[in-house]
């Protein structure tokens, strides 16, 4: 079974503008999850997408958006890029929504200049 | 939001040596993960405890849940420098968010 696919692996943006990131899940795997990680947080929650629905969202402003499409593909959006937000973007599936067990994709190595 | 506390932050060790890393929180855990994550890939799921006391071994690694649902510890015995890794807990919050520790970063020299 293939694993968890993102693209691109690496983007440099300027401060300003937007960005989309795309993330193909296991398989059957229904639910997909997005994280943030930096040296300085470590690993944070952006949000859970399930059935095409956010089912759950972390502390991270308005600018971070997402969806889920029929096929359980998903895509993150961050709009305005502040230099804050470089950081590898790791999208994570699991078979359902209360299935803890992620599997990671190999993320989305984010530099905003 | 339920912490989950790892220690040490870094471990240096010989090939061949053991070592323990820990995961603490003051909250109790429904379940937790343990991941090790490689330079430029994401993490990678080795194990998941659910009952209190529980021990699971997978090779050289023994991953142990504290009776009270509340910790965690992963041990490796005889480490090989493929063991280097960023090791991740984790463990589903009551908003069901899942939450991760900061990490051990372990480094097996040859």
């Amino acid at each position: 079974k293939a694993g968890v696919t993102q693209t691109p692996r690496y983007l440099i943006k300027t401060r300003g503008q937007q960005v989309t990131l795309s993330c193909s899940p296991i398989s059957g795997h229904r639910s997909v999850s997005w994280y943030q990680q930096t040296p300085g947080q470590g690993l944070q929650f952006l949000f859970e997408y399930f059935s095409e629905t956010q089912r759950n969202k972390g502390n991270f402003p308005g600018r971070f958006s997402g969806r889920q499409f029929s096929n359980s593909r998903s895509e993150m959006n961050v709009s305005t890029l502040e230099l804050g937000d470089s950081a590898l973007y790791l999208c994570a599936s699991s078979l359902a929504l209360g299935k803890y067990e992620q599997y990671f994709g190999p993320g989305t190595r984010l530099t905003v200049t | 939001t339920q912490l989950l506390e790892q220690s040490p932050q870094f471990l240096s060790i010989q090939e061949g040596e053991n070592l323990t890393v820990y995961c603490n929180s003051s909250s109790v855990f429904s379940s937790l993960q343990w991941y090790r994550q490689e330079p430029g890939e994401g993490p990678v799921l080795l194990v998941t405890v659910v009952t209190g006391g529980e021990v699971k071994k997978l090779k050289r690694l023994t991953f142990q849940f504290g009776d009270a649902r509340k910790d965690s510890s992963l041990h490796i015995t005889a480490a090989q420098t493929g063991d280097t890794g960023l090791y991740l807990c984790a463990g589903p919050g009551n908003d069901y968010k899942l939450s991760f520790g900061a990490g051990t970063t372990v480094t097996v020299r040859a």
